[in-house]
């Protein structure tokens, strides 16, 4: 069964510090895409990266990074200099080929910056 | 305009009274998605569109119905509202790519919707 899993509920960080959101995913999918979202308390889902099952390369956008290791099918977001408008919670999910390409979503994890 | 505009944006009704959520889109993609989110559970597939010839039902979809009206639009609607219907509902569309390439996917703003 294709699943995502974050583990962790709620996570704390000091301000300027770096944080890692862990996301497992399961499929049997040789073709797969990963992504991480952001959603403040106003609701909207905020596209933060990507990454494609064949990228060599673990994607970076800005201060997100996404630590892609497929052996052990993890995809982890990590925050370099947490900022106070960095707290939300943070979905990862994962597309899939049936179901016409739908997001499947792991649970979430909502991240505390502290001043 | 933001790219998927949903509307409303709250709403709060009784229940069993029918109620429809819709959502409307200027990005040209053909597949469009209704996902309910809860609290500690994600989101959660309800219903989704290739086109307005072809909808077909996602992991939650019972007690839902939708319409493609058009490429554009793609209303879900309660027919009976029940008080675990209480949720946040994003509508989303994708330009349906394959392979290992970046399928985009853009959400539209939710609908929170409170069943009394």
């Amino acid at each position: 069964a294709q699943k995502i899993t974050q583990t962790q509920p709620g996570m704390f960080v000091q301000e300027k510090e770096a944080v890692t959101l862990d996301c497992t995913y399961d499929t049997s999918d040789q073709s797969y895409g990963l992504f991480w979202y952001k959603q403040p308390s106003s609701g909207e889902m905020i596209f933060l990266i990507y990454q494609g099952s064949y990228d060599e390369q673990n994607a970076t956008e800005g201060r997100y990074s996404l630590n892609f290791q497929k052996a052990r099918k993890s995809a982890n977001l990590v925050i370099s200099a947490s900022q106070l408008g960095d707290s939300a919670m943070y979905f990862c999910a994962m597309r899939t080929n049936n179901q016409g390409g739908k997001l499947i979503f792991g649970q979430g994890t909502e991240l505390s910056v502290k001043p | 305009d933001a790219d998927v505009t949903q509307t409303p944006r709250n709403r709060i009704t009784k229940t069993g009274k029918r109620i429809m959520l819709e959502c409307s889109q200027t990005k040209g993609h053909d597949r469009m998605y209704w996902y309910r989110q809860d609290p500690g559970l994600g989101l959660r597939l309800i219903y989704y569109s290739f086109d307005v010839k072809d909808i077909n039902k996602g992991e939650i979809s019972d007690g839902y119905s939708v319409s493609r009206q058009a490429q554009a639009k793609f209303s879900l609607s309660l027919e009976s509202a029940i008080p675990n219907q209480t949720a946040l509902y994003f509508c989303a569309t994708s330009d349906g790519g394959r392979g290992p390439g970046l399928s985009g996917y853009t959400f539209g703003s939710g609908t929170r919707l409170t069943v009394v």
